[in-house]
Parts: structure tokens; sequence; C-alpha cells
């Protein structure tokens, strides 16, 4: 079965820092990745996809996240954190028909 | 309005009560989902289901029954509450023909069973 590991519960950054949020998967085929963000009291919204196009790809509020095969990962960033940017992140890959297995997810914290 | 309804946003309940939880959405979406957060351990899926006549059970189907009365509301019901159901729990839909994976969630319906 297809699985995602999401390293790190917690990660604290400076404001204007990097972020990485950091997603390792596992599948036996090409698989579709996703990361979601989840602000606190609401339900999760898509942040960005992959779907076997572009190995970059470029999601909302300036994250983005690379594709790499050799690697098994789906690492999240963005260049300069913001203060709304604090949420809890979650990376997803499809089993097939919109059926999404979820890792256990990394909450984001930045501090002025 | 949301296009994801959950209906309570918050219950408090005892041991062995029946609880269902509600779903309505607007979206116009065919699949429906139910999924349980706990912390540490993500989402977890329950029961999904692709049509009105279409009901799967996802990983931890266990003590939780479902019903798609119409193709825009998907109830969740726990028969007999326990504690280790205590959890906050999504409702989600996604389009047949849309983006494989973009899920659109509602709010939450965070459970209490004591």
């Amino acid at each position: 079965a297809q699985s995602v590991t999401q390293l790190g519960s917690h990660v604290s950054v400076s404001e204007g820092a990097l972020v990485l949020l950091r997603c390792n998967y596992s599948s036996s085929v090409p698989p579709y990745l996703f990361w979601y963000v989840q602000y606190p009291n609401q339900g999760l919204q898509l942040l960005l996809k992959y779907t076997s196009a572009a190995t970059l790809v470029k999601g909302i509020n300036g994250f983005e996240a690379e594709f790499k095969k050799s690697e098994t990962s789906f690492h999240l960033t963005k260049p300069s954190a913001h203060m709304r940017d604090a949420a809890e992140y979650f990376c997803a890959v499809s089993e097939g028909f919109q059926k999404l297995v979820f890792g256990t997810g990394t909450r984001l914290l930045v501090s002025p | 309005d949301a296009d994801v309804t959950q209906t309570p946003r918050n219950r408090i309940t005892k041991t062995g009560k029946r609880i269902m939880l509600e779903c309505s959405q607007t979206k116009g979406h065919d699949r429906m989902y139910w999924y349980r957060q706990d912390p540490g351990l993500g989402l977890r899926l329950i029961y999904y289901s692709f049509d009105v006549k279409d009901i799967n059970k996802g990983e931890i189907s266990d003590g939780y029954s479902v019903s798609r009365q119409a193709q825009a509301k998907f109830s969740l019901s726990l028969e007999s509450a326990i504690p280790n159901q205590t959890a906050l729990y999504f409702c989600a839909t996604s389009d047949l023909q849309g983006v494989a994976g973009e899920l659109f969630f509602g709010e939450g319906s965070r459970l209490t069973v004591l």
C-alpha cells in the first residue's frame, strides 16, 4: 500500500526564514502527491499537487514542492515565512480513484 | 455559506450513546468521504461513497456506519460510542471529473465521548 512519511511533527522558523517541510512517499506505481494545509479551526485545503507533469510544482501562498523520484521525496518549501503561514501541513498520496492516504502532519510555528 | 457543511460542529456524549454526524454539500460533487483526525496520526479514511448507490469501507470503518441519503448528503453514525472514538471528524467531497486528489473539506465535527 502507498504511504507517506512526514519528518518532524513540529517545525519552528522565524518570520522571513526559509520553510522546509519534509515528505517521503512509498509507492509501487507513479504516484500522485499532494500538500494540504489546515489553518486553526478549519478544514484542510489543497496547497499544491504533483500529477506527473512538471517535477517542480508551484502552489498557493508562495509555496512550492519538488518531486524527486530518486529520493522518493516531495518536500514543501517557501523562501520566506510569514506569520499567516502558521498552520498544520499534510502530505498525501493517491491510491487511485481519488482516495488519499495522508501523512501524520507537520505543525509550522512562525515566530516574529 | 460553506460549500461543505457539517453538523454538529461540537458534540459531547457518553459511552454507549448513538451519534450521527451529518454532512451536506452544495458543490454538486458525486464523491463524498468521512475522515477522522487524531493528533499525531493525521487523517484516516472511515468510509467513502462515489455515488448514491455506492458505499465503501475505508481503513478504520469498525464501529461506524454511513448513509448516503442523496447526492448532497452523507451521514456518519456511531451506533454505540466509545471513548476512543473521541476525535475530529471531517467530511470531504471531490468531483469525478476534477483534479485527482483534490478534496474539499468541511470545517470538522469535534466529538468527545466520555
